[in-house]
Order: C-alpha cells, then sequence, then structure tokens
C-alpha cells in the first residue's frame, strides 16, 4: 500500500470549513484513498473514500487532484465534535489481487483542534 | 444492533500473566480484525479472520494468538503478558470482500507491569 503524509497538526474555527490534506505522491491505479478519523479514547470511524472522482457524503467532501498524488477532506461546517486525529489511508480497491484482505495501514494522521 | 463490543475496558496484567481479550460483532460481518495502538501512534494489524475458520496473520502477531469459531466471535489471546504489550487494542469487522466501510469497537486499554 502507497504511503502518504499528512500534517501532524490544524487548526480551525467552528463553523468554518476545515481542509485536511494529504500526500500520496506513490499511489497506484489500483488504490483508493480513504479517510478515518479517530475522537480521543474511541475506535477509528470511517469517514469516506474515493478512488479518482470527487466525493461527498453527509459527513465529508473529498477533493482528489487529477494525477491522484494528493487529496484533501473537507469539513464544511467543523464543530467542536470533530476535534479528532484524521487519518489518510491509501489501500488497494477491492479484487485488485495481493493479500492485504482490507488491511488498514493507518500512520500518525493529523490532530484537527476546532476551537469556539 | 449494538456494533462491535469489546470486554474489558481496562485490565493490568502482571508480566508472564496470560489473558483474552473478547470481541463480538452482532452484524453478521465475515471479516473481522484485531489492530493495538501504541501511544501517539496509529493502528497496527495483528490478526484478521475472513471467517469462521480462518484467521491469518497481520504485521504484528508475535505474542498473540486468535480463534474464529463463530461468525459473530474474535477473541484475542496473549499467553506470556510483556510490557510491550501494553496498548489499546481495538477490534474491527466489515461485511466482506466487496465492503469499504470497517466498524471498530471502543477499545481495551492494556497495561502490563
Amino acid at each position: 500500500d502507497a504511503k502518504t503524509t499528512q500534517p501532524p497538526s490544524m487548526d480551525c474555527a467552528e463553523g468554518r470549513a476545515a481542509n485536511l490534506p494529504c500526500n500520496h505522491s506513490t499511489i497506484s491505479g489500483n488504490e483508493y484513498v480513504y479517510w478515518y478519523r479517530q475522537i480521543h479514547s474511541q475506535g477509528p470511524q470511517y469517514i469516506i473514500h474515493g478512488l479518482k472522482n470527487n466525493e461527498t457524503n453527509e459527513m465529508a467532501s473529498l477533493i482528489i487532484t487529477e494525477d491522484r498524488k494528493s487529496s484533501t477532506l473537507i469539513l464544511p461546517h467543523a464543530t467542536l465534535r470533530d476535534t479528532a486525529v484524521y487519518y489518510c489511508i491509501v489501500r488497494l480497491r477491492l479484487g485488485a489481487g495481493g493479500t492485504s484482505y482490507g488491511k488498514l495501514t493507518f500512520g500518525q494522521g493529523t490532530i484537527l483542534t476546532v476551537h469556539p | 444492533n449494538a456494533g462491535v463490543t469489546q470486554t474489558p475496558k481496562f485490565r493490568i496484567l502482571k508480566i508472564g500473566q496470560s489473558m483474552t481479550l473478547q470481541c463480538t460483532q452482532d452484524m453478521n460481518h465475515n471479516y473481522m480484525y484485531w489492530y493495538r495502538q501504541d501511544p501517539g501512534m496509529g493502528l497496527k494489524l495483528i490478526y484478521y479472520s475472513v471467517g469462521a475458520g480462518i484467521t491469518d496473520k497481520g504485521e504484528v502477531p508475535n505474542g498473540y494468538n486468535v480463534s474464529r469459531s463463530t461468525t459473530e466471535d474474535f477473541p484475542l489471546r496473549l499467553e506470556l503478558a510483556a510490557p510491550s504489550q501494553t496498548s489499546v487494542y481495538f477490534c474491527a469487522s466489515k461485511r466482506g470482500q466487496d465492503s469499504y466501510e470497517q466498524y471498530f469497537g471502543p477499545g481495551t486499554r492494556l497495561t502490563v507491569t
């Protein structure tokens, strides 16, 4: 699975958009970009994933650059409850072979602090 | 649905003791995983299972064992606890190979002294 690089920490004002970047310059055509978050002392929570098109769900939007070497997770109206560690993960597309069996490789992520 | 449940929430072990961390899911998921998370670090995969009776090693399996006799349960066994096993342990599950989302339990915080 491709390696990802994220800033160690970011701040955001409540009500504003939080834009979390992720660099994955060695991503291959068979690999998806996933985002999970971990609120303090809880298990990780799935947010969103994408291959090459931008994606949006009720939690967030995912913008992937055309060359797929980087992406941005956008929380459109951050709240205090969005304070968490955000993990950008790259892994093989299902059915693309290999033996990852859905393994998620977590780096150190970005600590997002939303302040009033 | 309760989702993924783990017991106990906290445990302190002495070096050399054994224990089993319990994990149960009520979503009829085939895939289950055990991860550990050391302070300030990301999660590392210990073992996984793709169905009842099938288990395999992850990145850091040494010192642990698992079994999967039913779809619902995936216990993690520590035979001879060592201080290096002090960590937070998370169990996760997903429906099957075609599923994208893993559901995580609340974790078990283990201290070995």
